[in-house]
């Protein structure tokens, strides 16, 4: 079974400051997939990355850095200089080996409350 | 990145009504299709997998005969909550895959149903 934790329920940051949130993973498959989404008031899931098990290069795009360590089944997700822009609920998601058809079935982890103020 | 587009985006209907809410893929051909729920506050949970022209897998605890899924075409899936009642009222959101993009889930914008 895949598990996904986001231990952090809630995180308030000052803007301007780093923030960190916490992904740790269960899987017993090899070739798996990380994901991070964005859920705004709104509702809509925004993507911003994907990350397959086998590709542990670290990625950084703008603000945004992301620390994979499948020794620890990490997935960590750094916001850098936080923006008012940035509040929002960012879920960490696992999906194993690809269906027949085409698709992820993602497992999503609880999900962590970003509030950024000024 | 590939675009899914769900409507409505926000219903409310009365309880014993039937409600259908549409996911659409616009320009890539969605060979499966994966409906989720989420409750206020809560994760996403998976309710079932949709491939074109087949029945839909449905997750352990979701009633088959509540959630009628309909996957008729490539660019079309259809999730009908029947004889709603206020326990129905979530965030219901689709995503979509396709063979040649197989690795990647683009989501839907999201059903806000309430059931009155």
């Amino acid at each position: 079974a895949q598990k996904v934790t986001q231990a952090q329920t809630e995180i308030s940051v000052v803007e301007k400051e780093d923030v960190t949130l916490d992904c740790v993973y269960e899987t017993r498959d090899t070739t798996y997939y990380l994901f991070w989404y964005k859920q705004p008031p709104s509702g809509e899931l925004v993507f911003l990355i994907r990350r397959n098990s086998f590709d542990e290069q670290n990625e950084i795009s703008g603000r945004y850095s992301w620390n994979f360590q499948k020794s620890t089944s990490s997935f960590n997700f750094t916001i850098t200089a936080s923006q008012v822009v940035d509040s929002a609920v960012y879920f960490c998601a696992l999906s194993g080996i690809i269906l027949t058809g085409g698709g992820n079935k993602l497992t999503f982890g609880t999900g962590t409350q970003l509030k950024v103020e000024l | 990145g590939a675009v899914v587009s769900q409507h409505p985006s926000r219903v409310i209907c009365k309880s014993g009504t039937s409600v259908k809410i549409e996911c659409r893929s616009l320009d890539f051909q969605a060979t499966t299709m994966f409906w989720y729920r989420q409750f206020p506050k809560q994760s996403l949970m998976l309710m079932a997998t949709s491939n074109e022209g087949s029945k839909a897998t449905y997750e352990q605890g979701v009633e088959k005969d509540k959630f009628l899924i309909n996957h008729a075409s490539l660019t079309l899936s259809t999730l009908t909550v029947t004889s709603a009642h206020p326990e129905d009222s979530s965030f219901y959101i689709c995503s979509a895959s396709g063979t040649t993009r197989a690795a990647e889930a683009f989501f839907g914008q999201g059903t806000r149903l309430t059931v009155v």
